[in-house]
């Protein structure tokens, strides 16, 4: 059973803050990791992907990913309170095309 | 573009009726997901398609679920009879297959919320 564990939080975090959420998976073959955001009531949005060690950044949001010890994280610069949503993290098996999502993390950036 | 398109939005049916939801993918893409969202088990994938061919089917909790893709632009999910366990979001996702088969970013509709009482 191929998992992904996220803490659920809520991560609360004050306004200007980094955000630094956390995610571990159980698959060592997965090739790709994405970082989706869902504000209550929509659907997941994708923020972010990284196929190779190391750091990507995108504007506000710098993913991580460790290979060896196989997690991925997400941070967000200068948090803002249109950041505060559920953070899902998904990992592409080895083979195939199928994504297993993670519980997410849910943040709180507070004013 | 405009996106992937789910219909309904809102689905409110009786235990034992039959329910179709409905999905119309982005214009090009190569795969089609089929994700159930709870509270309880978050999102999981029923089924998904490649050029509209069924590749797994793993998640499909039963028999009384089904689904099929008769042309690339439309996609149906069914559930015959439906049971109240079965109230969730539904999502239908498409994707290009660029990059490479394991590089695949999933785009999301906006969902299908079944209640079934």
């Amino acid at each position: 059973q191929k998992e992904v564990e996220q803490n659920s939080g809520p991560l609360s975090v004050p306004e200007g803050a980094i955000a630094s959420l956390n995610c571990t998976y159980s698959d060592r073959g997965s090739q790709s990791f994405f970082w989706y955001r869902q504000y209550s009531g929509k659907s997941p949005e994708l923020i972010m992907f990284i196929y190779s060690n190391g750091d990507k950044e995108d504007g506000r949001f710098t993913a991580q990913l460790n290979k060896a010890s196989q997690y991925v994280s997400l941070l967000i610069r200068d948090s803002q309170p249109s950041d505060s949503a559920t953070y899902l993290c998904a990992v592409n098996e080895a083979a195939g095309n199928k994504l297993t999502f993670g519980g997410g993390t849910r943040v709180l950036v507070k004013p | 573009d405009a996106g992937v398109i789910q219909s309904p939005r809102h689905e409110v049916t009786e235990m034992g009726q039959e329910v179709t939801l409905r999905c119309k993918p982005i214009s090009g893409h190569d795969y089609l997901f089929w994700y159930r969202q709870t509270m309880m088990r978050g999102l999981e994938l029923l089924i998904y398609f490649n050029n509209n061919v069924p590749i797994d089917d793993s998640g499909m909790p039963e028999d009384r679920f089904s689904a099929k893709m008769p042309n690339a632009s439309f996609s149906t999910l069914k559930i015959q009879p439906s049971e109240p366990r079965d109230s969730a979001v539904y999502f239908c996702a498409s994707s290009p297959l660029a990059g490479g088969p394991s590089r695949t970013k999933q785009y999301f509709g906006p969902g299908t919320r079944l209640t079934v009482t």
